[in-house]
């Protein structure tokens, strides 16, 4: 099964921009980039999806190179409630979309 | 939030019992899923189904079994619990866009300890 890679955490403090940058190399040709918030005891969160280039909404950004093997998940201006985990999720490249394998996330800590 | 509701939300069993948990969805969504999640190592999925009877296995399968007889309703069954699927139990739905572009909803998840 296709796996993404993420850096296990992160620091940042609050009003700071924060990048977290996701690694899949086995991405279908067909399939988009979501990313995925999650706090404590709760299910994950859809926080943003796209398929190349640029996308950005009220919350984020999310940068995707050409060669879509790689995406950055940015986040403007951090503050204390953005303290959670990360997930960037793709589809398998064999099962295509209907087989979903989450990475083990990135957790961003906030501090003032 | 999407119509998902997990039940039961926490429940404790011995080894060797069965147990059933049941995801619903109000949203008609064909794409159902299983996931587990314990310290360490993310989501993983268990089971998942693309509709009605059609069901297929994730990467942690063993040891579960799924049924889906209706669009609404997931179950998941593990037939003989062991200490190991001690886990947080997340359900989550998807409607397949023309492009594969169709997020995850996930619900709040059912916290199942087995001693």
């Amino acid at each position: 099964l296709a796996k993404t890679t993420q850096p296990i955490s992160m620091d940042s403090y609050e009003g700071q921009e924060v990048n977290i940058t996701c690694s899949h190399n086995n991405i279908a040709t067909n399939d988009y980039i979501t990313w995925y918030q999650q706090f404590p005891s709760q299910g994950p969160r859809f926080i943003i999806q796209g398929y190349k280039t640029k996308v950005t909404n009220e919350v984020a950004s999310l940068f995707i190179p050409a060669d879509r093997k790689s995406s950055t998940l940015s986040l403007p201006r951090v503050s204390l409630s953005d303290t959670a985990v990360y997930y960037c999720l793709v589809g398998d490249r064999d099962t295509g979309r209907r087989a979903l394998t989450f990475g083990s996330g990135t957790r961003l800590q906030v501090q003032p | 939030d999407a119509g998902i509701t997990q039940s039961p939300r926490h429940k404790v069993t011995e080894t060797g019992t069965p147990v059933t948990l049941r995801c619903h969805q109000t949203e008609n969504h064909r794409y159902m899923y299983w996931y587990r999640q314990d310290p360490g190592h993310g989501l993983r999925l268990i089971h998942y189904s693309y509709g009605v009877k059609d069901t297929d296995k994730g990467e942690v399968s063993d040891g579960y079994s799924v049924s889906r007889s209706k669009t609404e309703d997931f179950l998941l069954t593990l037939e003989s619990a062991t200490s190991s699927q001690t886990s947080v139990y997340f359900c989550a739905i998807s409607e397949p866009g023309t492009a594969n572009n169709s997020p995850l909803h996930f619900g709040n998840g059912t916290r199942l300890t087995v001693t």
